[in-house]
């Protein structure tokens, strides 16, 4: 079964505005990432945060984990054409494996 | 800098047909390999996953296979394939099992 569940399902905005996707999950977990996907192509690793971290930055992009609602958020700030893609979020035990997430679709119009 | 290959790119075969599909990582020893699949507009399902030469994990059963006879090379199999086996197929590999996975850009199977 999935661990993650990202809300919303799809996403659509105009350049210049913020995204936020939501991501949440079951059980406890050593991290949680995101990743991103072009159409068609493999996924590329974002952003991880450690279970004890609350927030975490890189560029434009910001990510929130609150574990005790066992949720986390990724925003994309001031958001442009070429972030379209969809994004998924993953969470990791200490296993060998992630879990990831059924992603949101992200559509920015110029 | 580690690269990852995966082969072919798209491929389309008959129902009932053999399948091999190949995935090498280079620049990097002993990783942790993975095989997903993605349907249409999903998120992705761990198939098989690897965390060395010979050790395959399988997560789903199903009439796929999967083998590591090297230390970077991770091959997808099937002896017969059926419709539900069309898909997008995604090779990976970490450092480590929780970290951040690199992938490759997929194999887009067609099954007719």
């Amino acid at each position: 079964s999935q661990q993650g569940e990202e809300d919303p399902q799809a996403l659509s905005i105009q350049e210049g505005e913020n995204a936020t996707m939501n991501c949440s999950y079951k059980t406890s977990i050593n991290n949680l990432q995101w990743y991103r996907q072009n159409s068609g192509r493999g996924l590329v690793h974002l952003i991880l945060i450690r279970s004890n971290e609350r927030e975490k930055h890189s560029g434009r992009l910001r990510v929130t984990l609150d574990t005790s609602k066992k949720s986390s958020s990724l925003l994309i700030t001031a958001s442009r054409a070429a972030d379209t893609a969809s994004y998924f979020c993953a969470t990791a035990k200490n296993t060998d494996k992630l879990i990831f997430g059924t992603g949101t679709r992200l559509q920015v119009f110029p | 800098s580690q690269t990852i290959h995966q082969w072919p790119a798209t491929l389309v075969q008959p129902v009932g047909s053999p399948l091999s599909l190949e995935c090498t990582v280079e620049g990097t020893s002993n990783p942790n390999l993975y095989w997903y699949r993605q349907a249409a507009g999903r998120g992705l399902q761990l198939l098989f996953y690897s965390v060395g030469i010979g050790q395959i994990s399988s997560e789903v059963p199903q009439n796929l296979s999967a083998s590591r006879p090297q230390d970077r090379q991770f091959i997808l199999s099937s002896k017969k394939l059926l419709l539900s086996d069309s898909g997008f197929y995604l090779c990976a590999w970490s450092l480590v099992g929780n970290q951040p996975q690199h992938f490759g850009d997929g194999t887009r199977l067609s099954i007719l």
